[in-house]
């Protein structure tokens, strides 16, 4: 069965630094997106994706947030400069309309 | 606005017993509504869905309801298993958009 894929699992990184979270979605699906949860909060919506551009974002993606699909199978969330508070789990999730979402198994960014 | 609340975890049963995990939600127009789950070391996986009010959504010996009169969405199983252990989260798609609203997720061990 195809699966979304995240890497790295875990990222550890220090305040102020770039980090490049990576995805690859299912190949024929069309709607991509990523959303965050901080421990024990809710999972939280950042943003999606679609024909190259972003259809949606959360007030949370801010100016420090970028998408990307560089490639046509990879799909990556940029931040530029990390702060503690964006430590969470982030979820890549993709879709392929009327169908439901689904999600790959997260990348633990710790910023220190 | 679109939010999902969930019955606070963790919640420990023992084998057999019954189970009952609460989601209740605010939505504008007709949702769709989801249960994912979420196995140690994995990504959320879809648990099951209702599209429409009164529709039951069922997989693996869960069930949930979908009733507008409440606005919930309550995840029921009769007996669980051991390998029912995980993260739950309840999760709505709004009539407009396709963004995932998410519960704050409940975690379930079950003993033997």
């Amino acid at each position: 069965e195809p699966e979304v894929t995240q890497t790295p699992s875990h990222q550890v990184t220090q305040m102020g630094q770039e980090v490049i979270l990576r995805c690859v979605p299912i190949s024929n699906h069309l709607y991509f997106y990523w959303y965050r949860q901080i421990l024990g909060q809710k999972v939280e919506f950042l943003v999606s994706f679609y024909n190259n551009e972003i259809s949606e974002k959360s007030e949370i993606f801010d100016d420090q947030f970028s998408v990307e699909r560089p490639d046509g199978s990879n799909f990556t969330l940029k931040i530029r400069s990390t702060k503690l508070e964006d430590s969470a789990m982030y979820f890549c999730a993709s879709t392929l309309p009327p169908a439901e979402q689904y999600f790959g198994p997260g990348t633990r960014l710790t910023v220190t | 606005g679109n939010s999902v609340t969930q019955m606070e975890g963790p919640v420990t049963l023992s084998e057999e017993a019954f189970l009952t995990i609460n989601c209740t939600y605010t939505a504008t127009g007709y949702p769709s509504l989801f249960w994912y789950v979420q196995y140690p070391g994995e990504g959320l996986q879809l648990l099951l869905k209702a599209t429409k009010a009164d529709d039951k959504g069922s997989n693996k010996g869960f069930e949930a309801t979908y009733r507008k009169e409440t606005t919930s969405f309550h995840l029921e199983k009769g007996s669980v298993q051991v390998s029912d252990s995980a993260v739950y989260f309840c999760a709505l798609r709004p009539w407009a958009g396709n963004q995932f609203y998410f519960g704050t997720g409940t975690s379930l061990t079950v003993i033997p």
